[in-house]
């Protein structure tokens, strides 16, 4: 299978507790995005990486959440004194950046609950 | 503030009829706009993209319209099809190359 990869698939939690996810972006793609969804709304930015650079991050991130892209290969999301409010689906997304437009592929996601 | 709104409530039509579905912004000026179709528990998958210099775009069954004037776009379904039944995402490139998702119309086709 080529495409993003995603795991835990699913993850329960209690609150308090760190969790951390990680994607398996498509081979060669150098653009790596995280997003958040919550039932009934769209993709909601979270960041994104060039290769191992993390070049935006949203200001809805708190602190407790950190991404990382070793060597621009895969990536993990850490949520650190997880909280109730961060129960949802977490999606990457990977795309072979050639400028404005290009297309991404997302993953299957990681669903959190937080008890 | 910016918005992307779609159409929130379920859109149910015939099968063998045309769907439209709706994306309008405001306080963005985009200079593309994707599509996505997400089945549930899955995640999104790409369909369709818009430049802002492109009035209709067209890949088989799908079509995509992109009205910089009027700030919206109208995603249509010709001769839908009961396996078309998914969530619809639009998404702008709102200049900073990441893509900002409206919040989905739910599309039923009914055989």
């Amino acid at each position: 299978d080529t495409g993003v990869s995603q795991n835990p698939r699913h993850k329960i939690t209690k609150r308090g507790q760190n969790v951390t996810f990680r994607c398996d972006p498509i081979s060669e793609h150098n653009r790596l995005y995280w997003y958040r969804q919550t039932l009934g709304q769209g993709p909601e930015f979270l960041t994104y990486f060039q290769n191992e650079a993390q070049l935006e991050k949203s200001r809805l991130l708190s602190d407790r959440f950190s991404a990382e892209r070793p060597k621009g290969s895969f990536s993990t999301l850490e949520i650190q004194r997880t909280e109730q409010g961060d129960s949802a689906m977490y999606l990457c997304a990977s795309s072979l950046f050639r400028g404005r437009g290009t297309e991404a592929f997302f993953g299957q996601g990681t669903r959190l609950t937080v008890v | 503030s910016q918005k992307i709104e779609q159409n929130s409530e379920a859109l149910n039509i015939q099968e063998g009829k045309t769907a439209t579905l709706t994306c309008n912004y405001t306080n963005y000026s985009p200079a593309y706009l994707q599509w996505y179709r997400q089945d549930p528990g899955r995640g999104p998958v790409f369909l369709l993209l818009i430049r802002e210099n492109e009035k209709e775009k067209r890949k088989e069954r799908l079509k995509v319209t992109f009205d910089t004037t009027l700030k919206q776009s109208l995603f249509h379904i010709t001769a839908s099809q009961p396996a078309d039944s998914a969530t619809y995402l639009c998404a702008l490139d709102e200049g900073t190359y990441k893509y900002i998702f409206g919040t989905g119309t739910r599309l039923k086709v009914l055989a």
